[in-house]
C-alpha cells in the first residue's frame, strides 16, 4: 500500500504564496496528483506530475522528486477563493493503478 | 453538459434497507471508480472497472455490489445498510486505468438512521 502525508491545516493570507508537502512510499510509483476540494462538492483536477521538476499552471505550480517520495503545491497569489481542502494521491501500477489518496490539507486564506 | 453524474445527491434511509446510487459519464471514458469519503474527510477507493471489467475491489463488505452495464454507466448496489455506511460516495471516470486524470461526480450523501 502507500503511506501518504500531508499536513492537516495551513492558513495564510491574501495575496500571499503557501507550499502544501505531501510524502509518500509506493513500490509501484506511476505518477502524483494534485486535488481541490471545496467544503460539499467533489475533489476537482489541479495538477499531475510522473516526471521529477516543476509543473505550473497559472497560479498553482506543483513539484516532484520521486527519489524523495516528495512533492509540493505551491500556491501563489491567494484569493479568498483557494480556501478549500487539497488532496495528494499517488497511482500504483502495482496495485491495478490504483489511486491512493493522502488525508487532505485544509487550507484558510484569511483577508 | 455534465461530465459525470450521480443520482441522487443525498439519500437518507433507515438501517436494514437496500439502496442504489448511480452513475453515468458522458466523456468516453473506459474506466469508472466508486470512492467513499467518510466523516474524517479520507477519500478511499472501493471499486474501479475498465471497459465493464472489474479491476479493484478493495475490501468492501459484500453488502456493496457494483454494477456495469456499458462503459458509460456503473451503479452502485446496497444491501442491508448500516449506521457505518453513512457517508459521500463519489462516482470517478478516467479514459483508462492509467490514462489521466480522474473526473469526479458531484457525490451522493447518505445517511444511515
Amino acid at each position: 500500500g502507500q503511506n501518504i502525508d500531508q499536513p492537516t491545516e495551513m492558513t495564510a493570507t491574501e495575496g500571499a504564496i503557501v507550499q502544501i508537502n505531501c510524502t509518500y512510499q509506493t513500490s509501484g510509483f506511476n505518477g502524483l496528483f494534485w486535488y481541490q476540494q471545496h467544503a460539499g462538492e467533489a475533489p476537482t483536477f489541479l495538477s499531475y506530475n510522473v516526471l521529477d521538476g516543476l509543473e505550473e499552471k497559472g497560479r498553482f505550480s506543483s513539484f516532484l522528486s520521486r527519489s524523495k517520495g516528495y512533492s509540493y503545491l505551491l500556491l501563489k497569489e491567494l484569493q479568498m477563493k483557494d480556501s478549500a481542502s487539497y488532496l495528494c494521491a499517488v497511482r500504483d501500477r502495482k496495485s491495478d493503478y490504483k489511486l491512493s489518496f493522502g488525508a487532505g490539507t485544509t487550507v484558510t486564506v484569511r483577508a | 453538459d455534465t461530465a459525470v453524474s450521480q443520482t441522487p445527491k443525498y439519500l437518507v434511509t433507515q438501517m436494514g434497507n437496500d439502496k442504489s446510487i448511480k452513475c453515468e459519464q458522458n466523456l468516453g471514458h473506459d474506466t469508472m471508480y466508486w470512492y467513499k469519503q467518510d466523516s474524517k474527510k479520507f477519500l478511499k477507493i472501493m471499486f474501479s472497472y475498465n471497459n465493464k471489467e472489474l479491476i479493484i475491489n478493495e475490501t468492501v463488505p459484500n453488502r456493496f455490489s457494483p454494477k456495469s452495464p456499458d462503459k458509460a454507466h456503473l451503479n452502485l448496489h446496497i444491501n442491508s445498510l448500516e449506521l457505518g455506511d453513512s457517508a459521500v460516495y463519489f462516482c470517478a471516470s478516467s479514459k483508462g486505468l492509467a490514462g489521466g486524470e480522474q473526473y469526479f461526480g458531484p457525490g451522493t450523501r447518505l445517511t444511515v438512521t
